[in-house]
């Protein structure tokens, strides 16, 4: 399964879009590109999935290039109780989820 | 609402006991599952996969008699930590795979004292 590299943390502004980026440059045609979000002690919670165009859903909306190489997961309106940490993840249909590090967004009033 | 539970919740023992972990589909049979650790700081790290009616799959490096995987219903998979002992403490969650999505439980709390 391809990797994905993400920044390690971000902030962002209550109220404020948050926008999240995710390169995935070794995507093979088959892979969609996940998005999962971890808050502290929980376990992980689906946001959005996509394969190759924009997905929206009633958490976020997830924009895909045209190359796949990148994505961004794109919150809206940003409450305290998205800070988390926020997993991309590459697979196939039905594969193996392989978490890395991801990004910590912690959201400030 | 949820779709995955797990119980318990947390679970403290002494070392050298062996400890089950139960992890259930809600509201779907579930003929795959997969089961993930994750040490405090540190990112989910998956075990195996459970597979129904046969044997799990375990990933490089995980003990499969240390960490029993038993997939006997299409709602159930359980795992059992085998003689634990205090390295064996972390995070252990597991996930279903739901057409091309999975879906992960709350987490349970193994500390070996």
């Amino acid at each position: 399964d391809a990797k994905t590299t993400q920044p390690p943390s971000m902030d962002c502004a209550e109220g404020r879009a948050a926008n999240l980026p995710c390169n995935h440059s070794t995507i093979s045609g088959n892979e969609y590109v996940y998005w999962y979000r971890q808050i502290h002690s929980q376990g992980p919670q689906y946001i959005i999935h996509g394969l190759k165009n924009n997905e929206t859903n009633e958490m976020a909306s997830l924009i895909i290039t045209e190359d796949r190489k990148s994505s961004t997961l794109i919150l809206p309106h940003a409450t305290l109780r998205d800070t988390a940490v926020y997993y991309c993840i590459v697979a196939s249909q039905g594969g193996k989820l392989i978490f890395g590090q991801g990004t910590e967004l912690s959201v400030k009033p | 609402g949820a779709v995955v539970s797990q119980h318990p919740s947390w679970v403290i023992c002494k070392s050298g006991t062996s400890v089950k972990i139960e992890c259930r589909s809600l509201d779907f049979q579930a003929t795959t599952m997969f089961w993930y650790r994750q040490f405090p700081k540190q990112s989910l790290m998956l075990m195996a996969t459970s597979n129904e009616g046969s044997k799990a799959t375990y990933e490089q490096g995980v003990e499969k008699d240390k960490f029993l995987i038993n997939h006997a219903s299409l709602t159930l998979s359980t795992l059992t930590v085998t003689s634990a002992h205090p390295e064996d403490s972390s995070f252990y969650i597991c996930s279903e795979r739901r057409q091309e999505t999975q879906y992960f439980g709350p987490g349970t709390r193994l500390l070996v004292l």
